[in-house]
């Protein structure tokens, strides 16, 4: 099992560009999320899937749209990239979102705005 | 949703020591995780103790819970150089909340 894969590793955009990162999990994990990771703020939740065909706001949502392809699949998309949305993006799944589940998480996807 | 907040936001300890790190919290939880970072990597999940749980073990690592003090602790005995990362507790919202972690550096 792969667990749960992220691509792109690294992404450079100019300001104003579009562009997706794609997650996908092969554990058979009904809930999965996106994170964002900034230098000494922990992770933000960013959007969550609780199930397939179920999408939820976290955290910082504001200049992101997400999709829950399949269950498989969760993809994350940049409209109109911002210098501010530079950072490390985590992906991770979960049985389930309720209480006392385990996550598991992507290697991230460095991405700079410049 | 509650975040929790991790005690010290950064401990350098000698190969050999053991290392503690606290992670304190404000409303009643029905359990808390803690999860280790990598430079670079993401999480990787350690343990999930309950609110009726006071203390679990996993290898080296053991965690404590104080409900009545709302604050839970990791402590890893005998630290390796490997065991240098950082550390995060979750609280077991839905969905969990990370707080910002403690960077653990172990010297060899």
């Amino acid at each position: 099992n792969a667990g749960v894969t992220q691509t792109p590793k690294f992404q450079v955009l100019k300001t104003g560009q579009s562009m997706t990162l794609q997650c996908a999990q092969d554990m058979n994990h009904n809930s999965m999320y996106w994170y964002r990771q900034d230098p000494g703020m922990g992770l933000r939740l960013i959007y969550y899937s609780a199930s397939e065909g179920t999408t939820d706001k976290g955290e910082v949502p504001n200049g992101y749209n997400v999709s829950r392809l399949n269950k498989r699949e969760f993809s994350l998309r940049l409209e109109s990239a911002a210098p501010s949305q530079t950072s490390v993006y985590f992906c991770a799944s979960s049985v389930e979102p309720q209480r006392g589940n385990e996550q598991f998480f992507g290697p991230g996807t460095r991405l700079t705005v410049l | 949703s509650q975040q929790g907040e991790e005690d010290p936001q950064a401990l350098s300890i000698q190969e050999g020591e053991n290392a503690t790190m606290n992670c304190s919290y404000k409303t009643s939880i029905n359990n808390l995780q803690w999860y280790r970072q990598n430079s670079g990597r993401g999480l990787v999940h350690l343990i999930l103790i309950r609110s009726n749980e006071r203390e679990k073990h996993s290898g080296r690592l053991r965690v404590t819970l104080d409900t009545s003090k709302k604050s839970s602790s990791l402590l890893i005995t005998a630290s390796r150089a490997a065991d240098t990362a950082s550390y995060f507790c979750a609280l077991g919202d839905t969905p969990l909340v990370f707080g910002k972690g403690t960077r653990l550096s172990v010297i060899a």
